[in-house]
This record gives structure tokens, C-alpha cells and sequence, in this order.
């Protein structure tokens, strides 16, 4: 099994900051089969990029993954008060599929 | 926009049995796999079964396989999870999501509690 893990757990930002977050897997994900999620409390989450890099539909482009193999980057380029919430990574590369723990993004 | 609404979570004893069933709308079901995602109170989230849009190919995690069934019926646009031998650590919100491998649109959930 793939073990996702996310970090920092906690992230303290303001708006109009940038925020990173990492993802690193235990192997190597397949054909960089890593998507992201974004939850906020009492909703059920949201895809915001799939194939590592490639945001789905309606997604701002303040949004972008990038990495390959073990490591991903999730990256907001500029924070807008929607955006505080929990962020998680998943692969699908490999048997089962699994997600990381989660980084939660929360204001300053 | 796609629309999928899941029912049938509730209180069951350890031991016992209980089916999930997820309604899509606003998309061509049959089109698309459709897949099973957990969250544990407090926890993070959890793939639990998945299955091709025909119906043909299903996908479980260890966690569950054996116990649970994954089905479809594509006449109705809804989705199914069979759930037997049920313990308490199947507590949690279960979440209907489109997609096979990445999710790209999710329901509510529906939730499930497993206690005495």
C-alpha cells in the first residue's frame, strides 16, 4: 500500500499569502496518478486537480499541483478567505487507492 | 451539474447488515464509474469500493472486502453498497463520488453508525 504524507498538518496563513503544501509517497505513484481535494467543514470535498497537474472544471487558476514520483506540491498562489480549509492528496497509481492525512489551511 | 444524493446510513448493531444507495441525476450515468469514499468522525478520508460503469468491474479495499458489495443498476441511476458483518469501526459519513480513481463530483454522504 501507498502511504501519503502531508505537511505541515497545520498551515497559518493570511489572505493574499501563498501557500505550499507537500505530499510525499512511501513509492513512487504510476504515471503521476495524484489528485487534490479541498474540504471544508460540514461539505463533502471537492477535486481541484487531478493527474498531479491538471485542474478540474471551474477550478481557479490561483491552483496548482505539480510534482512527480514521490513528491507533490499543491500550491494557492494567493489565498482568498474561501480558501481556509482541509486539503488532501490521493494516488490512484497503485493498489488500493489512498489518501494522505490531510494539511489544514487555516487563517492567521 | 451533476447531482448524486445518497440514504439508507442509520444505527446498526456490530454483526448486522445494512445497503447504501446513492441517485445520480444531470449526467449520463451509465457513462461513468462510480465509486465509495468513507470518513471516519473527526477523521480523514477513505476509499472504500468502486465499479465500472457497466457494472463489470469492481474494486474493493482490504478493509472491507468480503463484507461489502458494490452494485449498480443503471435503469435506475443509482448506485448500491451491500454491507454485511458490520463492526464499529465502519462508523463513519459514506460518501457517493463519480469517477474511478480520481472523484470528480460528490454527494452529501449518508451516515453510518455501528453500535451496541
Amino acid at each position: 500500500e501507498i502511504v501519503l504524507m502531508q505537511s505541515p498538518g497545520t498551515l497559518s496563513l493570511s489572505p493574499g499569502e501563498r501557500a505550499t503544501l507537500s505530499c510525499r509517497a512511501s513509492q513512487s505513484v504510476s504515471s503521476s496518478n495524484l489528485a487534490w481535494y479541498q474540504q471544508k467543514p460540514g461539505q463533502a470535498p471537492r477535486l481541484l486537480i487531478y493527474g498531479a497537474s491538471s485542474r478540474s472544471t471551474g477550478i481557479p487558476d490561483r491552483f496548482s499541483g505539480s510534482g512527480s514520483g514521490t513528491d507533490f506540491t499543491l500550491t494557492i498562489s494567493r489565498l482568498e478567505p474561501e480558501d481556509f480549509a482541509v486539503y488532501y492528496c490521493q494516488q490512484y497509481g497503485g493498489s488500493p487507492w489512498t489518501f494522505g492525512q490531510g494539511t489544514k489551511v487555516e487563517i492567521k | 451539474e451533476v447531482h448524486l444524493v445518497e440514504s439508507g446510513g442509520g444505527l446498526v448493531q456490530p454483526g448486522g447488515s445494512l445497503r447504501l444507495s446513492c441517485t445520480a441525476s444531470r449526467f449520463t450515468f451509465s457513462n461513468y464509474a462510480m465509486s465509495w469514499v468513507r470518513q471516519a468522525p473527526g477523521k480523514g478520508l477513505e476509499w472504500v469500493s468502486s465499479i465500472s460503469g457497466s457494472g463489470g468491474s469492481t474494486y474493493y479495499a482490504d478493509s472491507v472486502k468480503g463484507r461489502f458489495t458494490i452494485s449498480r443498476d443503471n435503469s435506475k441511476n443509482t448506485l448500491y453498497l451491500q454491507m454485511t458483518g458490520l463492526r464499529a469501526e465502519d462508523t463513519a459519513l459514506y460518501y457517493c463520488a463519480k469517477g474511478w480513481g480520481w472523484f470528480d463530483s460528490w454527494g452529501q454522504g449518508t451516515l453510518l453508525t455501528v453500535s451496541s
